[in-house]
């Protein structure tokens, strides 16, 4: 069965520091991998997704991953931290076609 | 606008009701979900129907049911042998096919059992 293994459940950066969340994907066949977004008491918002078409995958807001299948990970990461990106970040991998199977989540915290 | 409708967004129950949740879409989507979300634990599969008039079990299903009779509604039913319902829930909702197509989102409920 596909997995997701998100390391770090808080993260805390600066303003204007690199964000690097991690996620590494359990598939016996080539993922598809995406990144979530939720903000406090909401639903979850796609931030990009990779489906094979470019191994570095570039999403709204600034955020960027990139996949590599030789270590297993589909890394988040945005160049700037700003205090708007706080939120809980979820990894998610499509299994069977059409479930998502989510990580634990990684909190993101930006401090001023 | 198109988009998934989740009411209502804070529910409180008595323990040993059961309360039924609502899940609308307006998107034309194929398939439908309920995860149940949990601090520490990620989203985790409650129920999927791919299509109307079937449903299948997620990894936590047991306490819960389902009904699919339309194609844009999918309502979960949190029954009094769910052992610790109190969550939030969220229902989504995506095309079916190959499996590249994300999911959107509901805005979940809150359901708080006392």
């Amino acid at each position: 069965a596909q997995s997701v293994t998100q390391l770090g459940s808080h993260v805390s950066v600066s303003e204007g520091a690199l964000v690097l969340l991690r996620c590494n994907y359990s598939s016996s066949v080539p993922p598809y991998l995406f990144w979530y977004v939720q903000y406090p008491n909401q639903g979850l918002q796609l931030l990009l997704k990779y489906t094979s078409a470019a191994t570095l995958v570039k999403g709204i807001n600034g955020f960027e991953a990139e996949f590599k299948k030789s270590e297993t990970s589909f890394h988040l990461t945005k160049p700037s931290a700003h205090m708007s990106d706080a939120a809980e970040y979820f990894c998610a991998v499509s299994d069977q076609g059409d479930k998502l199977i989510f990580g634990t989540g990684t909190r993101l915290q930006v401090f001023p | 606008d198109g988009g998934i409708t989740q009411s209502p967004k804070y529910l409180f129950r008595k323990e040993g009701q059961n309360v039924t949740l609502s899940c609308e879409q307006n998107l034309n989507h194929d398939a439908m979900y309920w995860y149940r979300q949990d601090p520490g634990q990620g989203l985790r599969l409650i129920y999927y129907s791919q299509i109307v008039n079937d449903f299948q079990k997620g990894d936590i299903a047991e306490g819960y049911s389902v009904s699919r009779e339309k194609k844009e509604s999918f309502p979960l039913t949190v029954t009094s042998a769910q052992k610790n319902p109190t969550a939030f829930y969220l229902c989504a909702s995506s095309t079916t096919g190959t499996g590249d197509t994300e999911a959107f989102f509901g805005q979940g409920t809150r359901l708080t059992v006392v």
